[in-house]
């Protein structure tokens, strides 16, 4: 049984573009989550999908937004970017909504320069 | 906010000695996780514990959760190399809330 895949695995943009992050959940999870990663901030809560509908957000910026298609696999935008957005962007994908385990991908390293 | 804080931040221990590793949180949970995270990599799931259960095993580990003090307890017996690794507790709540994670420790085993 395949895992959570994300892609691209890393990515380098300029401040002030944008990017789109892929999740592809496992097959038959119905439940998106994404999560930033930094050093400082550690594990921050981004948003949270299930059923195409966004269950829960985080408290980021307008900047950050997503989305769940039919077949449960996720993106993530991220406009305008800045230096801060720097990070490992984490998906993790479960059965049902609010179900107990989260299985994680392994993550989008971005670099904004 | 609900979210866990891990103490220590940093252990270092040798390999066969045992690694006990702390989580507190600020409020009222369903239930409480924990995952390890090996060097940039995804999070792998460790152990769950549900709010009306106070210890668990899972192979070498141990978990134990303390509601009257909002803290869980990660013990790794027999400790390898392979443990290190970061190691993290996430809580969640009832309602609509998602999963919190703490700021993790890390773990560094020694051979």
């Amino acid at each position: 049984k395949a895992g959570v895949t994300q892609t691209p695995r890393y990515l380098i943009k300029t401040r002030g573009q944008q990017v789109t992050l892929s999740c592809s959940p496992i097959s038959g999870h119905r439940s998106v989550s994404w999560y930033q990663q930094t050093p400082g901030q550690g594990l921050q809560f981004l948003f949270e999908y299930f059923s195409e509908t966004q269950r829960n957000k985080g408290n980021f910026p307008g900047r950050f937004s997503g989305r769940q298609f039919s077949n449960s696999r996720s993106e993530m935008n991220v406009s305008t970017l800045e230096l801060g957005d720097s990070a490992l962007y984490l998906c993790a994908s479960s059965l049902e909504y609010r179900d107990t385990e989260a299985f994680f991908g392994q993550g989008t390293r971005l670099t904004v320069v | 906010s609900q979210q866990g804080e891990e103490d220590p931040q940093a252990l270092s221990i040798q390999e066969g000695e045992n690694a006990t590793m702390n989580c507190s949180y600020k409020t009222s949970i369903n239930n409480l996780q924990w995952y390890r995270q090996n060097s940039g990599r995804g999070l792998v799931h460790l152990i769950l514990i549900r709010s009306n259960e106070r210890e668990k095993h899972s192979g070498r580990l141990r978990v134990t959760l303390d509601t009257s003090k909002k803290s869980s307890s990660l013990l790794i017996t027999a400790s390898r190399a392979a443990d290190t690794a970061s190691y993290f507790c996430a809580t969640d709540a009832w309602g609509n809330t998602p999963l919190v994670f703490g700021k993790g420790t890390r773990l560094s085993v020694i051979a």
